[in-house]
Order: structure tokens, then sequence, then C-alpha cells
């Protein structure tokens, strides 16, 4: 069976430190890959995708970039945070446009 | 672009009680919608996945029904008990079938 793995679970980091969240995936191959962000009162926010390694789709201008070094993993990062990134940021998988998303449990971030 | 509304934002309802979750969405060009359940700090978990062919689909308790060309879909929780008592979110997949449109969910509460 297919499981997401995403780490840490709450992260809590001044202004201006370097980000990085990690996601893998395990027992599929070649999964389109997700990063969502929500934010308080907010519904989720689609970050970045990936079809494919090296293949990355920016949905939003931000502060974050994401890379996706190998089929199954999927990286979050950012040199220099903002307050404005505290968030709940999750990672979803999916083996093709037809077929069902699944969420990783989710990392915490506060920024301060 | 894709706008996706939830009615009501929160609802409470007794034990036992038969329900139903609201979810529009203003471009009828869509691949797929996905319902998702959300607990309070968690990752989502996927409820039922409508294929833009497709009218409804069932899954134990739960009916989604889809009308693209109204822009809608609902939700319904039959018997309601209070494990259901969650966030429910709708996301709506665009026609090209990455980019993700979500709600920003139903809060339930089911009163026992």
């Amino acid at each position: 069976s297919q499981t997401i793995h995403q780490w840490p679970a709450t992260l809590v980091q001044p202004v201006g430190s370097p980000l990085s969240l990690e996601c893998t995936v395990e027992g599929t191959s070649n999964p389109n890959l997700y990063w969502y962000r929500q934010a308080a009162g907010r519904g989720l926010q689609l970050l970045f995708y990936s079809v494919g390694i090296g293949q990355i789709s920016s949905e939003v201008p931000q502060n974050l970039s994401a890379s996706r070094p190998q089929d199954r993993q999927f990286i979050l990062s950012s040199k220099k945070l903002l307050l404005s990134d505290s968030g709940f940021y999750l990672c979803a998988w999916r083996r093709g446009a037809k077929n069902i998303q699944y969420f990783g449990a989710g990392t915490r971030l506060s920024v301060l | 672009k894709q706008e996706v509304t939830q009615i009501p934002a929160a609802l409470s309802v007794p034990e036992g009680e038969n329900l139903v979750l609201n979810c529009s969405f203003t471009d009828s060009a869509i691949y797929n919608l996905q319902w998702f359940r959300q607990d309070p700090g968690k990752g989502l978990t996927s409820l039922l996945l409508i294929q833009s062919s497709q009218r409804e689909q069932t899954s134990g308790r739960l009916n989604a029904s889809l009308d693209k060309s109204s822009g809608r879909s609902t939700l319904y929780i039959a018997a309601s008990q209070p494990g259901d008592s969650a966030t429910y979110l709708c996301a709506v997949v665009e026609n090209t079938g990455n980019q993700f449109y979500f709600g920003t969910g139903t809060s339930l509460t089911v009163i026992p």
C-alpha cells in the first residue's frame, strides 16, 4: 500500500531563517506531488505541483520554492522566512488526474 | 479563476440527523471533484471522488452528487454520528487535471 510521510510535524523558526520541509511517498512510482498551505481561517492554497523529477509548477508568487530531486521526494524550501509564511503545510500525491489525492499529516510552521 | 464556496461555514446537529453540505463552483469546466474531511490539526482524508462524467458517488453513509451545469455538489451524510464531527472540504480539479481549488470548508459538530 502507498504511504506519504511529512516531517517535521511542527516547526518554530525565527524570521529570516531558512526552511526545508520534506515529503516522501512510498509504494508508488511517478506520482504527481503537491504542496499546499492552509492559513488560519482560510482554505487550502496550492503552492506547487510536480508531475515528474525536476518538473515544478508554481501557482502563486511567494517567498518559497520547491524541488523534486527524486521521483518520490518533494521538498519545500525558503532562504529567508517571513512572518506571513506561518501556516499549516500539507503535502499530497496522486497517481494521475483521474485519481484520488492523498494527503500527508502536515507540518505546523510558526515563524516568530 | 475558479472560485469554490462552501455553505454553511459551520453546522451543529444532534446525533442521528441526516444532513447536507453544499459546495458551489464558478467554472463548470472541471475534471473532477473530491470531498475530504479534516480533523483538527490533521491532514485531509479523502471521502469521495466524482469524475466530471458522473452524477453521484456513494460510500457507506455518505453520498456525493455533482451537477456540473449549475456548478454545485452536495455531500449527504445519513444518520450522523459524533465521530463525523470534523471540517469537510470540497476540491474542484480544473480541466487540465492539475489545478486544485479548495473551498474553505464546513465545520460540522454532531452532538451526542
